[in-house]
């Protein structure tokens, strides 16, 4: 009954790296979504989509991209990964009546 | 600017002590309403929606209510499983995005 999927569930990337984070949904929704959660802070918004290649920037954009080639899949990369950037990720797909959410990667950069 | 503000920040509850945790909202056109469990180091987890005022939706131990300017969960005789955060999330019309508070964290002692 997988509904999101997050390729990842921790991952360890050095400083400059750049890493790629891969969500991929089964449920055919057109909107899906990255955030970040930290402690304290909540779930903050990094960028989010709502069609094939289309996106939109959330309230934390920096030092972040994403990639949306096919419905189903949405990617968000890291160009250069800096220690401020280790935080648990979450993907999420919705439409109208429903959202969910994949497990989470905790992401550290060292 | 959507808002949302959920209450208590913590609860910690005796099993078998029933409550409720509240979920306070300013969100212009409001398409539906929804409430997520989240487990530390897990994604949240989604439980229900609700789309107008006066619906009410059931999960176990669980109730959910919906005002114009409110959502209520309402727990019954609740378990240490029960243990988790709890997120509110109303969905604007207007936006995509998603609109998160910051969550009740509940502890039910045994």
């Amino acid at each position: 009954d997988v509904k999101v999927t997050q390729s990842s569930r921790y991952l360890v990337k050095r400083t400059g790296e750049k890493v790629f984070l891969e969500c991929v949904q089964d449920m055919d929704h057109e909107n899906m979504f990255w955030y970040r959660q930290d402690p304290g802070l909540g779930l903050r918004l990094i960028y989010f989509s709502y069609d094939v290649k289309m996106k939109e920037k959330g309230d934390i954009p920096e030092g972040y991209s994403v990639s949306r080639e096919k419905k189903e899949r949405f990617s968000l990369i890291l160009e250069s990964a800096s220690t401020n950037q280790t935080s648990m990720y979450l993907c999420a797909s919705r439409e109208y009546t429903e959202a969910f959410f994949g497990q989470g990667t905790r992401l550290t950069v060292v | 600017e959507d808002q949302v503000t959920q209450s208590p920040e913590a609860l910690r509850l005796q099993e078998g002590e029933s409550s409720s945790l509240n979920c306070s909202y300013t969100v212009s056109g409001l398409r539906g309403l929804f409430w997520y469990r989240q487990d530390p180091g897990k994604g949240p987890e989604f439980l229900f929606t609700l789309y107008s005022a006066g619906e009410e939706k059931e999960k176990e131990r669980l109730k959910a209510t919906l005002t114009k300017k409110e959502s209520f969960l309402h727990i019954t005789a609740p378990k240490p499983e029960d243990s988790a955060t709890y997120l509110c999330v109303p969905c604007s019309g207007s936006a995509r995005q998603l609109t998160f508070g910051s969550g009740t964290q509940l502890t039910v002692l045994p």
